[in-house]
């Protein structure tokens, strides 16, 4: 089955430490995206990607950083520099960037210990 | 319509009933509007999108309205069931070089058996 799988599903966060969430899919899509949910708030935009070896700020990129090496992969971090980091991260993609629906992942809900 | 703080805008309704979630967005330059579901702990599904060079859109159970004099969209759920009970959010698509999804704060539906 073709999808989108974000790893781990919970992570826990100590002070100072940076951390990586996985984001994989296998359906050949060019962009990805990163979105952060709050509780009772919609989804704000971290970074996207267009296409390999290219990626953009969205309206909340400070304190995360992403990479774009191979097409089905888009990690991002979540540095220290990020002082309120608690929420639900969630992956999507999409076939091009010409206004296609997203396809989303199930999340990964981050934490600080 | 918003609300202040966490608390999403909830509707409640009986299951057999039509349900309508509202959504207004903010740019006139957007073209492309997707709706998406989203039950607790996984990410959003698309349920149905529509252009702006049209005011209706009929999927299985579901419609679009999009009324671009008032920026205003809908999504009508007919004979809700249980499993309908979700966050709903709209997401409109600016018209430019790059279609990046804006989201919505989202609408709780709550069917009652």
């Amino acid at each position: 089955d073709g999808g989108i799988t974000q790893s781990p599903k919970y992570l826990f966060r100590k002070e100072g430490q940076n951390v990586t969430l996985s984001c994989e899919q296998n359906l050949n899509h060019d962009a990805m995206y990163w979105y952060r949910q709050d509780p009772g708030q919609g989804l704000r935009l971290i970074y996207y990607s267009q296409i390999v070896n290219d990626f953009q700020k969205g309206d909340i990129a400070e304190g995360y950083s992403v990479s774009r090496e191979k097409k089905e992969s888009f990690p991002l971090t979540v540095t220290s520099a990020q002082k309120n980091p608690t929420a639900f991260y969630l992956c999507a993609s999409s076939i091009d960037r010409l206004g296609q629906p997203l396809h989303f992942g199930d999340g990964t809900r981050l934490s600080i210990l | 319509g918003e609300s202040v703080g966490l608390h999403l805008p909830t509707l409640s309704v009986q299951e057999g009933d039509n349900s309508i979630i509202n959504c207004a967005y903010s740019n006139s330059a957007s073209d492309y509007f997707i709706w998406y579901k989203q039950e607790s702990g996984k990410g959003p599904q698309f349920i149905i999108d529509i252009r702006s060079n049209m005011d209706k859109r009929q999927g299985q159970r579901v419609t679009v309205l999009l009324n671009k004099t008032v920026k205003h969209l809908s999504l009508q759920i007919a004979a809700t069931q249980p499993g309908d009970s979700a966050v709903y959010f709209c997401a409109e698509n600016i018209r430019g070089g790059s279609y990046i999804p804006t989201f919505g704060r989202g609408t709780s539906l709550i069917v009652h058996p």
